[in-house]
């Protein structure tokens, strides 16, 4: 596979479940991310990850806890989830944190919060 | 803070025609980076182009064009003869340094439909 993959796709959770986003990178990238688009919203950054270190956690409920196993892994663990947490959340790779470098985007798993 | 602008939210245009994407933003820093990312229904968004602030000289990729203005705070993204492979969400973003690491902040997004 090329490029950064995303699974699930599609996620149907209630709000007492646990879940986990999977996301992986092949293109040797340093740095990941995870965002979350909702409707009429700009993407919000959540968490980035840097040589495998959290660098960034921008006020993000605990019901969402990361995890970077190594440079090439990102999981995004769910649990307790509200309904308002609905949304399409991507993942993204770059080569280093640095503001040169372009993101590159998965799929994206849109997840639906009952 | 910074902040990015698009005041368009949606534009619809017929096949052939040409349509310009305003992007505005905000920025303390005196570097920074642009990029425009493209998002179809399938979810993914693409990179498009990055822009360092100090190059303001514009950019042409096929039919794509690129109108970066330092003086308006503008990086504006035109596509000429559109067709309808170009329908899909366009976003404009500023990346600026945060101690040692970058926060890319993303514009609203402008939905771009292509009629044939």
């Amino acid at each position: 596979e090329t490029g950064v993959t995303q699974t699930p796709r599609h996620l149907v959770m209630g709000m007492t479940n646990k879940k986990s986003l999977k996301c992986e990178q092949h293109l040797g990238h340093n740095a990941m991310y995870w965002y979350k688009q909702s409707a009429k919203k700009p993407l919000e950054l959540m968490f980035v990850y840097s040589l495998e270190e959290r660098v960034e956690n921008n006020s993000v409920p605990s019901r969402f806890s990361p995890e970077c196993p190594n440079s090439s892994h990102l999981f995004l663990h769910l649990h307790t989830l509200q309904p308002e947490d609905s949304a399409l959340y991507l993942c993204a790779s770059s080569q280093d944190a640095a503001p040169t470098y372009e993101q590159y985007f998965g799929p994206g798993t849109r997840l639906t919060v009952t | 803070a910074q902040k990015v602008t698009q005041a368009q939210t949606e534009i619809s245009v017929v096949e052939k025609e040409d349509v310009t994407l305003d992007c505005v933003y905000e920025t303390r820093d005196t570097t920074y980076y642009l990029f425009w990312y493209k998002q179809p229904p399938s979810g993914e968004l693409v990179f498009l182009i990055r822009r360092n602030s100090f190059d303001e000289q514009n950019e042409i990729s096929g039919r794509y064009s690129w109108n970066f203005q330092k003086s308006t705070s503008s990086f504006n993204f035109t596509i000429t003869a559109s067709q309808v492979v170009d329908s899909a969400v366009y976003f404009c973003a500023l990346s600026e340094l945060t101690g040692a690491n970058s926060k890319l902040t993303f514009g609203k997004g402008i939905t771009l439909s292509v009629r044939p």
